[in-house]
């Protein structure tokens, strides 16, 4: 089946510009994650989504970051007024806590990620 | 103290050795561990899960030693393929969120 999608790959925009990111899960799972990661840096976790639940957004690095999700699918991870210290690789990530095909509820699968470049 | 602490590396090895990475984590409570692998500009990808008895898949062999809070990796026989960044990854026992090591660097020379 498909895999996590995001879009778009590659995102170059101007400081103090307002961009949106966007990440499609794998079919049935309703856990959502976002990560960040800058170059040569390890995983920065920003939000997670859990079904209906209310997100957990203890990751966020500052008021500019947001991010929706409806329902079960697609999420949108907005960055307003971006600084150039927002750029990096940004992960979208899903799982499905009931696990499936006996796999673990806690493994998450990846999307390619978006790029960010803020010049 | 980091929640996953793992070893930065680079580890360089010649094609055809053992390799072996470490990790400790701080959590008692924690329930589920893997191992992760991210291609240079790619995004990570499950390499195995964790078990407490021990497993193996092929070449790779992952052990876990609750007591110790400690978490290996072996690679046998290593392949040009396996360069990569190794990233130990364990639940945060409060919800389904995983903790993420920095990751292990691993160059396999010819």
């Amino acid at each position: 089946g498909a895999g996590v999608s995001q879009s778009p790959s590659n995102k170059v925009t101007e400081k103090g510009k307002d961009v949106e990111l966007r990440c499609d899960p794998i079919s049935g799972h309703t856990a959502l994650y976002w990560y960040r990661q800058r170059l040569g840096q390890g995983l920065e976790f920003l939000i997670y989504f859990q079904g209906n639940s209310a997100p957990d957004k203890s990751g966020l690095p500052s008021d500019r970051f947001s991010a929706e999700r409806t329902g079960e699918s697609v999420s949108t991870l907005t960055i307003q007024r971006t600084q150039q210290e927002d750029s990096a690789v940004y992960l979208c990530a899903s799982s499905s806590p009931l696990g499936l095909a006996g796999s673990s509820p806690y493994e998450q699968y990846f999307g390619p990620g978006t790029r960010l470049t803020v010049t | 103290r980091k929640e996953v602490e793992q070893d930065p590396g680079p580890f360089n090895v010649p094609e055809g050795a053992t390799v072996a990475f470490n990790c400790t984590y701080s959590n008692s409570a924690s329930q589920s561990f893997f191992w992760y692998r991210q291609d240079c500009r790619k995004e990570p990808k499950l390499l195995m899960s964790v078990y407490s008895s021990g497993n193996e898949d092929g070449r790779f062999t992952a052990q876990l030693n609750r007591a110790s809070q400690y978490i290996s990796l072996l690679i046998r026989d290593s392949k040009l393929s396996d360069s990569a960044t190794y990233l130990c990854v364990v639940n945060r026992a409060s919800n389904y969120q995983l903790i993420w090591g920095a990751g292990t660097k691993l160059i396999i020379k010819p």
